[in-house]
């Protein structure tokens, strides 16, 4: 069974740093592309970036671009996304999710429970 | 960034009914649609790939088709597990966007 949970959420004030963590378990990780999701209080969702298979390709939002970084050890088959410089906008659920790309389409087809990031003074 | 329109906001419907979701792109997308559906507990999974292709596991009373530069989810009879958020996003190009999503509500 596919399993995906993510840890490392909480409390942060602006400007300050955080890093979550996605431990994914009953596929091989080292196959598939890696994405984080997050989600707004009382709003929709909003993809923040992806990771390819093997960690040489990223790809962000321009409202993260620079102060968050999306990595992976497949060793340990574990995602992680490093968040500096956080702003009270940041503050979401934050979803971890795998790609399955088929070439043609490329989608999430599994996704975590969520951790949820507060940021504020 | 290509933007999308998803209508309508909420919808309130029967149990049996049938509906339907629309989705509109600000530019072409090729069939690069896919639909999520997310419970109030906030779970997420997939519905629907490259417009019309049922995510395995997923009943086939959900259906998903395109008609011009409009996408639709339909489910055929609203079953009570059905009452949820529905989400369309894009994986046409990068950043990959959803639309601001659907509350399918019991009438």
């Amino acid at each position: 069974e596919v399993q995906l949970v993510e840890s490392g959420g909480g409390l942060v004030q602006p400007g300050r740093s955080l890093k979550l963590s996605c431990a994914a378990s009953g596929f091989t990780f080292s196959d598939y592309n890696m994405a984080w999701v997050r989600q707004a209080p009382k709003k929709g969702l909003e993809w923040v970036a992806t990771i390819s298979y093997d960690g040489s390709s990223t790809y962000y939002r321009d409202s993260v671009k620079g102060r968050f970084t999306i990595s992976r050890d497949n060793a340990k088959s574990t995602l992680y996304l490093q968040m500096d410089s956080l702003r009270s906008e940041d503050t979401a659920t934050y979803y971890c999710a795998r790609h399955v790309d088929y070439g043609y389409t490329d989608y999430f087809d599994y996704w975590g429970q969520g951790v949820m990031v507060t940021v504020s003074s | 960034d290509i933007q999308m329109t998803q209508s309508p906001s909420s919808l309130p419907a029967s149990l049996g009914e049938r509906v339907t979701i629309i989705c509109r792109a600000s530019q072409g997308i090729s069939n690069n649609l896919n639909w999520y559906q997310q419970k109030p507990d906030g779970t997420i999974k997939p519905l629907i790939y490259y417009t019309s292709n049922l995510q395995s596991g997923v009943p086939s009373s959900f259906s998903g088709s395109r008609s011009g530069t409009d996408y639709s989810l339909t489910i055929s009879s609203l079953e009570p597990e059905d009452f949820a958020m529905y989400y369309c996003q894009q994986d046409a190009s990068f950043p990959y966007t959803f639309g601001a999503g659907t509350k399918l509500e019991l009438k």
